[in-house]
């Protein structure tokens, strides 16, 4: 069956450094790949959408990356802020969710 | 405000007891569904539903009904709810393979 990995349950990074998180897949090939943030008590909040044949996206401080021979999507938050705090989750095809990646931004 | 509502936001109950998590929103999508969400396991999705009077079991759908008489509503029933379906459910909507707009989460509790 399909399997999705983030990385890590949880990353430290320091304010300003540049964060990096990983979501890796397995059997399976996603028309696209969706990142969202969630924040405690909340519910998931999209961020940034990469379709198969792109390789990279760009939103104001956050970029995805695609590699289907590798399968795996990076997503990177530069000038990391400590509001940038949150789980980070990646998703398959919208529906095939990552376990997420708790990101603090120490001040 | 588009928007997904869901009600209650918080629930205590006892095992066997009938109860309905409601689900609205005020966006016109057609595709709606619902997740669980569980420390070490992420979100998994319990049914979905691409339209009206349209439904389909997800990963985890057992212990659950859903319907969708109308497009806006999407109700979770859990008809004899016991203690392993404690968690925090959530509601979502799309359309057309958008990104999926989800509601701020019902936190269950079945004692």
């Amino acid at each position: 069956s399909q399997k999705i990995e983030q990385n890590s349950e949880a990353l430290n990074i320091q304010e300003g450094k540049t964060a990096t998180l990983t979501c890796n897949y397995t059997n399976y090939s996603p028309a696209y790949l969706q990142w969202y943030r969630q924040d405690p008590g909340r519910g998931p909040v999209f961020l940034l959408l990469i379709r198969e044949n792109e390789k990279e996206k760009r939103k104001e401080r956050l970029k995805v990356t695609f590699d289907t021979t590798l399968k795996q999507s990076l997503f990177h938050i530069t000038a990391s802020q400590p509001a940038d705090s949150a789980t980070y989750l990646c998703a398959l095809d919208g529906i095939i969710f990552g376990k997420g990646t708790r990101l603090h931004i120490l001040p | 405000e588009a928007q997904v509502t869901q009600n209650p936001r918080y629930l205590i109950t006892v095992t066997g007891k009938k109860l309905t998590v409601t689900c609205s929103q005020n966006m016109n999508h057609e595709y709606m569904s619902w997740y669980r969400q569980d420390p070490g396991l992420g979100l998994r999705q319990i049914y979905y539903s691409m339209n009206v009077e349209v439904t389909d079991k997800g990963d985890v759908p057992e212990g659950y009904k859903v319907s969708r008489k109308e497009k806006r509503n999407f109700p979770l029933i859990l008809e004899s709810p016991s203690p392993n379906q404690t968690s925090l459910y959530f509601c979502a909507s799309s359309q057309n393979n958008q990104p999926q707009h989800f509601g701020d989460g019902t936190r269950l509790s079945i004692l």
